[in-house]
């Protein structure tokens, strides 16, 4: 079972609707992430927020606007997306900045498979 | 030149086979190596991860880090079905940008 846990992990939605992606952990890591991953494809990166606060943002179009409520969750809202933003869409945290051994290597999420209609 | 190369396959294999799988990198910065396997439709899933050069085994699973030739590799013994996935190289130099090859895919055919 992974330790980062995303939901839905499924998600059809028309262009005109407002819908929300979560992502939760509990391991104590300070740095999340949000990447797409198109089929075929590695995973692109969007956002990271660490300490709770946006430090990379991967000139993502503003219809994507992530939020992080506290170190435990990130959510990505989703709002007028287009099809050509069907994908899936993975969280992932690390411990990076905190030390320990494996502190840089990404943990990530089971995904949520968003299709856009 | 792409930061980190990767033959996309497809690799095919017979059970029992070892699978050599392999990255190139141009960044020396890089530090921190990791391997991922990735099932259809599934999320990334974290097979190993070495530091700087060297070796590192786990079960049927060996990481081997060349950084003098900024090479990569993962080895798989004893190769079954449910290996047959794609495998992802990724690597960091501090841990907050972190660059993928674009993924091996591979089959063990029973």
């Amino acid at each position: 079972d992974t330790e980062v846990t995303q939901t839905p992990k499924h998600l059809v939605m028309g262009m005109t609707n407002k819908k929300s992606l979560k992502c939760e952990q509990h391991m104590g890591h300070r740095a999340m992430y949000w990447y797409k991953q198109k089929a075929k494809k590695p995973p692109e990166l969007m956002f990271v927020y660490s300490y709770e606060k946006l430090s990379i943002n991967e000139s993502v179009p503003s219809r994507f606007s992530p939020e992080c409520p506290n170190s435990s969750l990130l959510n990505l809202h989703l709002h007028a997306l287009q099809p050509e933003d069907s994908a899936l869409y993975l969280c992932a945290s690390t411990a990076a900045g905190q030390g320990g051994s494996g502190a840089n290597v990404l943990t990530f999420g089971a995904g949520s498979r968003l299709t856009v209609l | 030149q792409k930061e980190v190369e990767q033959d996309p396959g497809p690799l095919s294999v017979p059970e029992g086979a070892i699978v050599s799988l392999n990255c190139t990198y141009s960044n020396s910065a890089f530090q921190y190596f990791m391997w991922y396997r990735q099932y259809s439709r599934k999320g990334p899933e974290l097979l190993m991860y070495t530091y700087s050069s060297g070796n590192k085994e786990d079960g049927r699973f060996t990481a081997q880090v060349d950084k003098s030739s900024k090479y990569i590799s993962l080895f798989i013994r004893d190769s079954q079905p449910s290996d047959s996935a794609t495998y992802l190289c990724a690597m960091t130099y501090y841990g907050q940008n972190f660059v993928f090859g674009p993924g091996t895919r591979l089959s063990v055919l029973p």
